[in-house]
């Protein structure tokens, strides 16, 4: 399977405990975004790569959120200190992008979170 | 704000006959849009895009027409098959960076045998 991949699945955690999620995206794609879906919204974009430079963050992107997409491979995403309010599906996205080019995203299945 | 809106959170067609998702923008920036289809519990899955320079682009049963003076688009599925039903998203980004996707709610197609 040559599509974004996510890990894991599904998270349950309880309030104050950190967690991380991974994006694995497709290989030759250079630009790697993160968003956040809650129910009966569409997603939301939170973070995107460009390579292995994190170049823009959504204001929904508190201090407790960090993403790293080290050697502009895969990515990380960690939420220090959960909150209720942070249960959502986490999604994760990746396009190959040459300058202004437009370009489709493709979507990873999704990481989805429960905090308790 | 909600910059992209797709006011009806369900449609029910019949298999066979044409089904037809509307999308409002309000965000003159925006120049490319794009639809996704999303089953239940997995990712959104891109379906077909136009830039802001066409007016209308197909690709087998699927095409997507905008009109920039309503700032209005919409999807339309001939023939509509039990498959297709999902939750369709529209979806927009400005100024030709493509690095960030505005999305509706979406609305739920049912397409019924």
């Amino acid at each position: 399977d040559t599509g974004v991949s996510q890990d894991p699945r599904h998270k349950i955690t309880k309030r104050g405990q950190n967690v991380t999620f991974r994006c694995d995206p497709i290989s030759e794609h250079n630009r790697l975004y993160w968003y956040r879906q809650t129910l009966g919204q569409g997603p939301e974009f939170l973070t995107y790569f460009q390579n292995e430079a994190q170049l823009e963050k959504s204001r929904l992107l508190s201090d407790r959120f960090s993403a790293e997409r080290p050697k502009g491979s895969f990515s990380t995403l960690e939420i220090q200190r959960t909150e209720q309010g942070d249960s959502a599906m986490y999604l994760c996205a990746s396009s190959l992008s040459l300058g202004f080019s437009y370009n489709e995203q493709f979507f990873g299945p999704g990481t989805r979170l429960t905090v308790l | 704000d909600q910059q992209v809106k797709q006011n009806s959170p369900s449609l029910s067609v019949q298999e066979g006959r044409i089904s037809i998702l509307n999308c409002d923008y309000t965000n003159s920036m925006f120049d490319y849009f794009l639809w996704y289809k999303k089953y239940p519990a997995e990712g959104p899955t891109f379906l077909i895009s136009i830039s802001s320079i066409k007016d209308k682009n197909e690709d087998g049963r699927f095409t997507v027409f905008l009109n920039k003076s309503a700032k209005h688009l919409s999807l339309h599925i001939v023939p509509s098959q039990p498959g297709d039903s999902a939750v369709y998203f529209c979806a927009a980004s400005a100024g030709g960076s493509n690095y960030k996707l505005t999305f509706g709610k979406g609305t739920l197609l049912t397409v019924n045998p």
